[in-house]
């Protein structure tokens, strides 16, 4: 199993429309969760932390299941300025630790 | 200057080449990283600093030398690469904690390198 694992994509979706992204990782001693964005030919930048209750920042909304080992994000009313590749990321173990990438989820919001 | 900065944002070398990648954090972080991101494959981690020591190194080949002579400063000093080795390079920086939980990456912009 991939340390983190995302929807394949590319997402087309029209504009106003809500989307949701899947993540699943492997190591159930991950303390740490996020969701980051990527713009073509830009470094990623973040989105947002997911913690365990939920949390929401405007039209963005992210879920974790620690039991499942799967953290969601909900994109509501997409803009066409939300067209990016969203990456999951998840951390690695206690201690000192790195950041794990998935591969990333292409959007693309259409007038 | 803010952030994380990377110089040169480009660059094209010839396999014999030696040349050296530049990140600057003006965040105070305590942790620098270098990443490869190839197309279509994730985000692969190479080198890791705290504290200005290196504290992994994910099997990356020689021709690859990291260097970091305080916390505010990375290098990736680059010989005789293979032109699989063209991709995008980001260094990013963090606030390593001792309870392991610590906080998200800020990243630079990258330096897209294209070996010839």
């Amino acid at each position: 199993r991939k340390e983190v694992e995302q929807d394949p994509g590319p997402f087309n979706v029209p504009e106003g429309a809500t989307v949701a992204f899947n993540c699943t990782y492997s190591n159930s001693a991950s303390q740490s969760f996020f969701w980051y964005r990527q713009d073509c030919r830009k470094e990623p930048k973040l989105l947002m932390s997911v913690y365990s209750s939920g949390n929401e920042d405007g039209r963005f909304t992210a879920q974790l299941n620690r039991a499942s080992q799967y953290i969601s994000l909900l994109i509501r009313d997409s803009k066409l300025s939300d067209s990016a590749t969203y990456l999951c990321v998840v951390n690695g173990a206690i201690g000192y630790s790195t950041l794990t990438f998935g591969k990333g989820t292409m959007l693309l919001v259409s007038p | 200057e803010t952030g994380v900065t990377q110089t040169p944002r480009h660059l094209v070398m010839g396999m014999t080449n030696k040349k050296s990648l530049k990140c600057e954090q003006h965040l105070g972080h305590n942790a620098m990283y270098w990443y490869k991101q190839s197309a279509k494959k994730p985000l692969e981690l190479m080198f890791v600093y705290s504290l200005e020591e290196r504290v992994e190194n994910n099997s990356v080949p020689s021709r690859f030398s990291p260097e970091c002579p305080n916390s505010s400063h990375l290098f990736l000093h680059l010989h005789t690469l293979q032109p699989e080795d063209s991709a995008l390079y980001l260094c990013a920086s963090s606030q390593m904690t001792g309870g392991g939980v610590f906080g998200s990456y800020t990243f630079g912009s990258g330096t897209r390198l294209t070996v010839v």
